[in-house]
């Protein structure tokens, strides 16, 4: 069925850094990419989307990468703080399969003071 | 962006009660909300449409007799768990939105004795 993973469970980065944290999905059909920040005990919070019609897409110190050849999304983050530990997730949406989200297994992203 | 709301915010109940619980859009109309389940250290799980007017569309594998939805409104949408049982504790949520992107909920925490 439908499916969409990410590579790494925790990814753990020294404050300052950047992160990139990646996710595969299945789908082909899918044309929506989001990706989003969960911390414990809270609902996602939206972070940034692409459409399928682009493979780059800069936000606030964030940037989605999109590759449709091989099914492939990423999340980059610049200067990493501790405030963006959390849990990350990618989701996909197909317009044909009324919006609805499909998320990954979602990362762990610990930053070390 | 837009605003959504979940009530109560945590809820602990006897096996074999039932329990509502509430998602609500505040800024904005939605014909179409998502309800979600996650346990512990898990992805979400997608497990309903709730489509105003009409009846909901379940996920393969949900029951939709123990897990009942009404979206009488454009503002608001309830999920009740019917005969609840100790394995239906979980975290959940919903998602709306005026456009594709989806906003959501700061979940709704289940425990069952």
């Amino acid at each position: 069925g439908e499916s969409v993973g990410l590579h790494l469970p925790t990814l753990s980065v020294q404050e300052g850094d950047n992160s990139i944290i990646n996710c595969a999905y299945s789908n082909s059909a899918s044309d929506y990419f989001i990706w989003y920040k969960q911390e414990s005990g809270k609902g996602p919070q939206f972070i940034i989307d692409i459409r399928s019609n682009m493979d780059k897409r800069q936000g606030q110190r964030v940037t989605v990468l999109l590759n449709k050849t091989v099914k492939h999304l990423s999340l980059q983050i610049a200067a990493t703080q501790p405030g963006d530990s959390a849990v990350y997730f990618c989701a996909e949406s197909s317009y044909s399969n009324t919006g609805k989200l499909i998320f990954g297994q979602g990362t762990t992203l610990q930053v070390k003071p | 962006g837009a605003v959504v709301s979940q009530h109560p915010s945590w809820v602990i109940c006897k096996s074999g009660t039932s329990v509502k619980i509430e998602c609500r859009s505040l800024d904005f109309q939605a014909t179409t909300m998502f309800w979600y389940r996650q346990f512990p250290k898990q992805s979400l799980m997608l497990m309903a449409t709730s489509n105003e007017g009409s009846k909901a569309t379940y996920e393969q594998g949900v029951e939709k007799d123990k897990f009942l939805i009404n979206h009488a409104s454009l503002t608001l949408s309830t999920l009740t768990v019917t005969s609840a049982h100790p394995e239906d504790s979980s975290f959940y949520i919903c998602s709306a939105g005026p456009t594709r992107e989806q906003f959501f909920g700061p979940g709704t925490r289940l425990t069952v004795l």
